[in-house]
């Protein structure tokens, strides 16, 4: 059975500053995993989708990586503003049916202060 | 483009009433479609998908149901609420034959009292 872990579970940091959020899987025979963002009180929104056979993607300032063997990926955001505080969500898929399960992690909740 | 839509968005119901919760889709034709429910403190958790119409599949025995009487239309249901449906419920589609990616609507927030 699948299992993510998101660490950390909550980080604050000052505007500017480069942060990592890290996303570790059980299962390493995954189709794709993909990274949103959820602001209070909202929905999902897609932030990057890594297929399997990659290893990383890119949007603007944030940068995904993905290693399956080890069972870990990556989201990279580069000069953090106050508008990117939200919780960070990492969902690794099993295949690429809709029968399929995509299971989600915890969640990193982060604060960029100004 | 496509975009989807989740109704209500706000909803306090009584033990043991009703529950109706729709979601559409629009801009894309034959999609697969989920419901989601996150509870406080909890991740999110799979309850329905479809993938045609009238089929449906449940991922966890409950309370509640789910139907799909058009091919951009899923709907949730309860006959009657439990204090534990209270939730954040979340409808979401991808692309069948495509990439999986999942996206997502605003969500429906149910408080049952």
């Amino acid at each position: 059975k699948q299992e993510v872990t998101q660490i950390p579970a909550a980080l604050s940091v000052p505007e500017g500053e480069n942060l990592v959020l890290n996303c570790s899987f059980t299962d390493s025979a995954i189709y794709n995993l993909q990274w949103f963002r959820q602001d209070p009180g909202k929905g999902l929104t897609s932030l990057l989708l890594i297929q399997s056979s990659q290893r990383e993607q890119t949007s603007g300032r944030l940068n995904a990586s993905l290693d399956k063997s080890s069972g870990r990926s990556t989201l990279y955001i580069a000069a953090s503003q106050p508008g990117d505080s939200a919780t960070y969500l990492c969902a690794p898929r099993a295949g690429k049916t809709s029968y399929d399960k995509v299971i989600f992690g915890p969640g990193t909740s982060l604060s960029v202060i100004p | 483009s496509q975009t989807i839509h989740q109704w209500p968005a706000t909803l306090v119901q009584p033990v043991g009433s009703p529950l109706s919760l729709e979601c559409t889709v629009e801009g894309t034709s034959n999609p697969n479609l989920y419901w989601y429910r996150q509870a406080a403190g909890r991740g999110l958790q799979l309850l329905f998908y479809s993938v045609g119409i009238g089929q449906i599949s449940s991922e966890v025995p409950q309370n509640l149901s789910a139907s799909r009487p058009q091919d951009r239309q899923f709907i949730l249901s309860s006959k009657k609420l439990l204090l534990s449906d209270s939730g954040f419920y979340l409808c979401a589609w991808s692309v069948r034959e495509n990439t999986g990616e999942l996206f997502f609507g605003e969500g429906s927030r149910l408080t049952v009292l």
